[in-house]
């Protein structure tokens, strides 16, 4: 099946440091996503990227759709702790089709 | 609040069993997606439906079943139970999509199983 793969795995920051993760395919997507999840919930909408090439920002989040539609990357700037949990980018080929998930990027803020 | 609903919460049964997992999904969402999540692992799609209908399947088992009523809430039956079913089960849905945008999912806050 379709694999994404989602990198760092993990990162241990310190407070105040920008972090970045990114995810690739082998196969083309036409629609982008990044979730987060806190401990013991379900993943929350983050970003979402629709088109080739989009730079989308979220206040400190700024995500990116990459231009062969195989890639996209996140960034955080100025981490805070509340930005502990783990980062899921999913990638999505046509409306209503099922959402293909990375696996994860397993974030950790030193305060 | 996500708007999507998940019972129970928490659920620990024994090898063998059976288990159903149920979902409300979001108010005017007509799509409902289950997942699984075992312990640090990504996302695994099961199933999906559309306005009780089956539209996709994913890696699930055949010990495992799901469907959609006809008010849209949708039940996840697994049976026969194994230690290795131990997981978070999510449910997701979405709503229908215009031309141009297709729209992410929201999640409930999942189902924790636990077999012993």
């Amino acid at each position: 099946g379709q694999q994404l793969n989602q990198s760092p795995q993990s990162m241990f920051i310190q407070e105040g440091e920008d972090v970045s993760m990114n995810c690739t395919s082998s196969s083309i997507f036409n629609t982008w996503l990044w979730y987060k999840q806190d401990p013991g919930e379900g993943p929350v909408l983050l970003i979402a990227l629709y088109k080739a090439g989009e730079l989308t920002s979220n206040g400190r989040l700024t995500a990116q759709f990459g231009i062969t539609r195989k890639d996209s990357f996140l960034n955080i700037s100025a981490s805070i702790p509340s930005d502990v949990g783990i980062y899921f980018c999913a990638g999505q080929q046509n409306a209503g089709n099922m959402l293909t998930f990375g696996g994860g990027t397993r974030l950790m803020v030193k305060p | 609040d996500s708007g999507v609903t998940q019972t129970p919460k928490h659920l620990i049964t024994a090898t063998g069993q059976r288990v159903t997992l149920r979902c409300s999904p979001r108010s005017g969402d007509l799509s409902v997606y289950w997942y699984q999540q075992s312990l640090d692992q990504g996302l695994q799609f099961l199933i999906q439906y559309y306005n009780g209908e089956e539209r996709a399947k994913g890696n699930i088992l055949e010990r495992f079943s799901a469907q959609q009523f006809p008010d849209l809430h949708s039940e996840l039956n697994l049976s026969s139970l194994e230690l290795g079913d131990s997981a978070l089960y999510f449910c997701a849905s979405s709503a229908p999509t215009g031309a141009g945008e297709s729209g992410g999912y929201t999640f409930g806050s999942g189902t924790r199983l636990t077999v012993v």
